[in-house]
């Protein structure tokens, strides 16, 4: 059965440090998913990766994707206190059988 | 300029009490997919539609249904709804299996 493990599952920090968040996955996928997700809110998507070697980014985050590692980043650049919310990692595989991780809150502080 | 719209926002039901949620889409996908998100917890997909295919997760309870009955709309009934059903259901979809899902506003339900 697919695990997807993200770490940290707490992360504070200061505003203009730079953080990474790891999503670590068991199964072989070739697909991940970067969602946000703000107190009391729906999720927002934020990156699709779809290959080996992947790279996206936008505005202060850049999320990676390693499929030989199984193993997915999202970088944070000089953080903002926008920036705080909840950031999930999901694995499609099994055809469109999406597991999501558990989550990192992100707290930004001035 | 909403895209997945799901009704009600908040409900409230009593112990046992048959209840049902409600999600539209003006995206013309044809994926539609429900989740629940429990307090502090990561999303857990229950079922998905793609058309009127009807795909049903192994460890969803039986006390949660689906109708699709059109390409617009999606409800998830829970007959006999119990304490531990209390959260945040997620109404998405999908263009096609594999690609992004789009999020509703999500429904909070609250059991008495």
């Amino acid at each position: 059965e697919l695990k997807v493990e993200q770490n940290p599952l707490f992360l504070s920090m200061q505003e203009g440090k730079n953080y990474t968040i790891y999503c670590n996955y068991s199964t072989t996928s070739d697909r991940l998913y970067w969602y946000r997700q703000d107190p009391g809110k729906s999720l927002e998507s934020l990156f699709v990766l779809l290959s080996n070697g992947a790279v996206k980014q936008e505005g202060r985050l850049m999320a990676s994707l390693d499929t030989k590692a199984r193993l997915s980043t999202l970088h944070i650049t000089a953080a903002v206190h926008d920036l705080s919310a909840t950031y999930f990692c999901a694995v499609d595989y099994n055809n469109n059988d999406m597991r999501f991780g558990a989550g990192t809150r992100l707290t930004v502080k001035p | 300029d909403a895209m997945v719209i799901q009704n009600p926002r908040y409900q409230v039901t009593q112990f046992g009490k048959p209840v049902t949620l409600s999600c539209s889409q003006t995206l013309n996908h044809n994926v539609m997919y429900w989740y629940q998100q429990k307090s502090s917890q990561a999303p857990k997909l229950l079922f998905h539609y793609y058309d009127k295919d009807f795909n049903n997760e192994a460890d969803t309870p039986d006390n949660f249904q689906s109708r699709r009955p059109n390409t617009s709309f999606c409800f998830l009934d829970i007959r006999s709804p119990g304490l531990g059903d209390a959260a945040m259901y997620l109404c998405a979809t999908s263009r096609d299996f594999r690609e992004t899902q789009y999020f509703g506003p999500g429904t909070r339900l609250l059991v008495l």
